[in-house]
C-alpha cells in the first residue's frame, strides 16, 4: 500500500500559518495526494487534492515537492475551528472502479489562542 | 444538498447480539463506503458498495456485512458482537464515477457499545 508519513502533533497559534508536512516517497506517478481533517466528534471532512501542481481552495493550500515524494498542507491563518486531525492520503487503485482512502494516524492540530 | 445520514447515532448491544447500522447518501451518490474507527486502530475501511453491488472490501471478519439498495441506501450488519466491536462506524458517499478524484463525504458515524 502507498503510506504516507506526517508528525503526530503540531501546534499553532490562532491567526498565524500552519504548514503541515507529509511525507510520501513511494508515491506512484498517478497518485493523486488527498487532505481530510477530523473535528472532533464529527465524521472526516475533505480538504484538498492534488497531482503535481499546488493547488489552492477557500480552506486551504496544498504545495506539492517537485519530486512529488513530500507535500505540505497549508492553512494560511489557523483558527479555533482548525483544531482537528489531519490525514494526508493517497488512493491507488483497488479495483472495480473503487480508489480506497487508507487513513494513516494523521496530525493532531492544536490551535492556542 | 442534504448531508450524508446515519441511523441511529447512538447504540447499546450486548455480546453475541447482532446489529444493523443505516446510511443514506447524499442524492445523487451511487456510492457508500463503511469504515470502522477506534482509538487503537484508527479509522478502518470496511467496504465499499456501488449500484448495489460490493466493489471493494478491507479485511475485516466475516460477521461484517452490508447491502446497497436500489436508492443507494446502504446497510451495515455486524453479527455475533463482540467487545472489540465497540467504535464509531463512519458512513461516506461519493458520486462514485469511478475517478480517482472522487470526494468521500462523510456521515457524524453511529456509535456503538458493546457490552
Amino acid at each position: 500500500d502507498a503510506k504516507t508519513t506526517q508528525p503526530n502533533s503540531m501546534e499553532s497559534n490562532e491567526e498565524e500559518p500552519v504548514h503541515l508536512p507529509c511525507n510520501h516517497s513511494t508515491i506512484s506517478g498517478t497518485d493523486y495526494i488527498h487532505w481530510y481533517r477530523q473535528l472532533p466528534s464529527q465524521g472526516p471532512e475533505y480538504v484538498i487534492h492534488g497531482l503535481t501542481s499546488n493547488v489552492n481552495n477557500r480552506m486551504a493550500s496544498l504545495a506539492i515537492a517537485e519530486d512529488r515524494k513530500s507535500s505540505t498542507l497549508i492553512l494560511h491563518r489557523a483558527t479555533l475551528r482548525d483544531a482537528a486531525v489531519y490525514y494526508c492520503i493517497l488512493r491507488p487503485y483497488s479495483g472495480a472502479g473503487s480508489y480506497q482512502l487508507t487513513f494513516g494516524k494523521g496530525t493532531k492540530l492544536s490551535v492556542i489562542p | 444538498k442534504a448531508g450524508v445520514t446515519q441511523t441511529p447515532r447512538y447504540l447499546i448491544k450486548t455480546r453475541g447480539q447482532q446489529v444493523t447500522l443505516s446510511c443514506s447518501p447524499i442524492s445523487g451518490h451511487r456510492s457508500v463506503s463503511w469504515y470502522q474507527q477506534t482509538p487503537g486502530q484508527g479509522l478502518q475501511f470496511l467496504f465499499e458498495y456501488f449500484s448495489e453491488t460490493q466493489r471493494n472490501k478491507g479485511n475485516f471478519p466475516g460477521r461484517f456485512s452490508g447491502r446497497q439498495f436500489s436508492n443507494s441506501r446502504s446497510e451495515m450488519n455486524v453479527s455475533t458482537l463482540e467487545l472489540g466491536d465497540s467504535a464509531l462506524y463512519l458512513c461516506a458517499s461519493s458520486p462514485g464515477d469511478g475517478a480517482r478524484t472522487d470526494t468521500q463525504y462523510f456521515g457524524p458515524g453511529t456509535r456503538l457499545t458493546v457490552l
